[in-house]
């Protein structure tokens, strides 16, 4: 089954740390990652997206390491804010373009 | 407001009712994707349309949920005969697709729906 597993389930961050959410996926045909953040009652926003050609992209604080013979990803939040306070998930498609979602990373950034 | 648009926002049902979901996407966006969102979990893919075409529609429940995206106006999620377990928020999310010259594989969300069977 296509899956994609996301850890940690939750993290606490002091303000100005760094944050780090791990993804794994199994199918070898994906070759799209997007990260999503949702703040409550709102629906996910697209925040940074890598594909499997590079293994690292950075959008200002927003870095994506990709590591393809280990299968994994993952979302590095430098300088953490509180307002970045959100859920993360991981995503990755399926045949036909449609995502398959982790579970979600719930990021508490205490000032 | 050029991004994808849900309503209504909130809809509250009784067992056994309708429910109608309505999902604009994107100007110049030509596919639509559905997801379902339970309390505490991630999003779950149910179907994906084009115009006029459902591409996938895997993981939709085979009965009760039907979706369409017809020429003209909004794509609908029709759930028929609600059930509490129904309960969730219901995002829409749309992609350029392939051959617009987009980024095919970029999903933007619309705000959702979150339904309410009581």
């Amino acid at each position: 089954q296509q899956q994609v597993k996301q850890s940690p389930q939750s993290l606490i961050v002091q303000k100005g740390g760094i944050s780090i959410i791990n993804c794994a996926y199994e199918n070898t045909a994906f070759d799209y990652f997007p990260w999503y953040q949702q703040f409550p009652g709102k629906g996910p926003a697209l925040l940074i997206a890598i594909r499997p050609d590079v293994s690292e992209k950075k959008e200002g604080r927003f870095t994506i390491s990709f590591n393809k013979s280990a299968k994994q990803f993952s979302l590095h939040i430098m300088d953490s804010q509180p307002g970045d306070s959100a859920t993360y998930f991981c995503a990755a498609p399926r045949v036909g373009t449609a995502l398959i979602f982790g579970k979600g990373t719930t990021l508490s950034v205490s000032s | 407001n050029a991004g994808v648009m849900q309503n209504p926002r909130h809809l509250v049902r009784r067992r056994g009712q309708e429910a109608r979901l309505r999902c604009s996407p994107m100007k110049g966006h030509s596919h639509v994707y559905w997801y379902r969102q339970l309390p505490e979990e991630g999003l779950k893919f149910m179907v994906y349309l084009q115009k006029e075409n459902i591409i996938d529609e895997s993981g939709m429940p085979k009965e009760r949920f039907s979706a369409e995206f017809p020429k003209e106006g909004p794509s609908i999620l029709r759930i028929q005969q609600v059930v509490r377990g129904d309960s969730a928020a219901y995002f829409c999310a749309s992609s350029p697709g392939i051959n617009s010259g987009g980024r095919p594989y970029e999903q933007y969300f619309g705000p959702g729906t979150r339904l309410t069977v009581t």
